[in-house]
């Protein structure tokens, strides 16, 4: 079982869709989370932390529950510019080692 | 302030060729990362360092060494290439604050042939 665990995708949508993305971790020691983005071809960037009492960045929200160990990303209003892949991301310990999930690629289309 | 950067960005290996790919960063950061990255999973560990003159395995480690003579400089060393270690692979670099984010070079996309 991959300790990081994503939907691949692709999510097709229509531009000023409302899009969600799930993801599932195992190890329940890990302490903080992410979504990063990564754009074709290119490297990861940090998109946002994950707290458990939700986070909001403009028109991305994120979501913790430590209980069913999920993770989820909703995108509103989403744009063109908002195709990419999507990795959940765990912290795994003290020397800031991330686990990656596989990433979940988003296409929106106009 | 360049950031994270890495070279090559793209090379052409033989079956049995050596290479080193080297990671740079100019944050005075502490920890440092080698990445691999393959088509449906995502990114893998090879070697982190958690500072200068230190390294310890990752995920991944079978094949690679590694060297961290400066802070500033993370190398990445394939003895004798194989292609299953034809991939992309990324640095990354964090500072000590847990959860910090980690900034990530541009790639080196490695072919073994």
């Amino acid at each position: 079982r991959k300790e990081v665990e994503q939907d691949p995708g692709p999510f097709n949508v229509p531009e000023g869709a409302t899009v969600a993305f799930n993801c599932t971790y195992s190890n329940s020691a890990s302490q903080s989370f992410f979504w990063y983005r990564q754009d074709c071809r290119k490297e990861p960037k940090l998109l946002m932390s994950v707290y458990s009492s939700g986070n909001e960045d403009g028109r991305f929200t994120a979501q913790l529950n430590r209980a069913s160990q999920y993770i989820s990303l909703l995108i509103r209003d989403s744009k063109l510019s908002d195709s990419a892949t999507y990795l959940c991301v765990a912290l795994w310990d003290g020397y800031n080692k991330l686990i990656f999930g596989a990433g979940t690629r988003l296409a929106v289309h106009p | 302030n360049a950031g994270v950067t890495q070279t090559p960005k793209f090379r052409v290996l033989k079956t049995g060729q050596s290479m080193t790919l080297l990671c740079a960063q100019d944050m005075n950061h502490e920890y440092m990362y080698w990445y691999r990255q393959d088509p449906g999973m995502g990114l893998r560990l090879i070697h982190y360092s958690v500072g200068e003159g230190t390294t310890a395995k990752g995920e991944v480690p079978d094949g690679y060494n590694v060297s961290r003579l400066k802070k500033q400089n993370f190398l990445l060393g394939l003895e004798s290439a194989a292609p299953s270690q034809t991939s992309v692979y990324f640095c990354a670099s964090t500072r000590l604050e847990s959860g910090d984010t980690q900034y990530f070079g541009p790639g080196t996309r490695l072919t073994v042939l």
